[in-house]
């Protein structure tokens, strides 16, 4: 059964970047993932799907402060010149098939 | 511009049925996979259901399997989900959301969400 592992929830100062963190169960770590972001009150919004090549496609309108990057069964979102406006949930997403599609818990990022 | 409008969400009691539709706009919707995505109050994202762009493929979440059918009209860039006996756990924001690859592709990820419709199913 493959599961998504995410931080509950992190935080960083105005300004400064954050690395999230998604986790692939064992056996899993091929799998492409994508991530999205929840801001409160609104619906998600897809941020950027990653390749386990490490190539990623950005969502339409994703600013280059959002990137990338992964090592070994773990994918991450850094954010850097972090906004009040990026406060928000951010969901990893991942599919295949025989486990159809998967979604890890979620991290709260906090802006300080 | 890309849009998934959802409606149909209300106050349900347990047992009875709900028929969920979302309207699309801004792309070519038979191209596309579609799926329903919900989200419990206070709680995480949970992939519902999902349809291939042709209706051949569907598939559920164990959680809903035979209890929930997944619809869609390729005329009228719609999507629906027809919910019957609910339960009190379905109560939840239910989103819209379109697959990520045109071209007949079912597997991959969602590159665009609805807002949401609120189901709440209690007595």
């Amino acid at each position: 059964q493959l599961v998504l592992t995410q931080s509950p929830s992190a935080s960083a100062s105005l300004g400064a970047s954050v690395k999230l963190t998604c986790t692939l169960s064992s056996g899993h770590s091929s799998y492409a993932i994508a991530w999205h972001q929840q801001q409160p009150e609104k619906g998600p919004r897809f941020l950027m799907r990653l390749n386990s090549d490490g190539s990623h496609t950005k969502g339409d309108g994703i600013p280059d402060r959002f990137s990338g990057s992964d090592s070994g069964a773990e994918r991450y979102l850094t954010i850097s010149s972090l906004q009040s406006q990026d406060e928000a949930d951010y969901y990893c997403q991942t599919w295949g098939t025989g486990i159809n599609w998967v979604f890890g818990g979620g991290t709260k990022l906090t802006v300080l | 511009e890309v849009q998934l409008v959802e409606s149909g969400g209300g106050l349900v009691q347990p047992g009875r049925s709900l028929r969920l539709s979302c309207a699309a706009s801004g792309f070519t919707f038979d191209d596309y996979a579609m799926h329903w995505v919900r989200q419990a109050p206070g709680k995480g994202l949970e992939w519902v259901s999902g349809i291939s762009w042709n209706s051949v493929t569907t598939d559920y979440a164990d959680s809903v399997k035979g209890r929930f059918t997944i619809s869609r009209d390729n005329a009228k860039n719609s999507l629906y989900l027809q919910m019957n006996s609910l339960r009190a756990e379905d109560t939840a924001l239910y989103y819209c959301a379109k697959g990520g690859h045109s071209s007949g592709y079912y597997y991959g990820h969602f590159d665009y969400w609805g807002q949401g419709t609120l189901v709440t199913v209690s007595s």
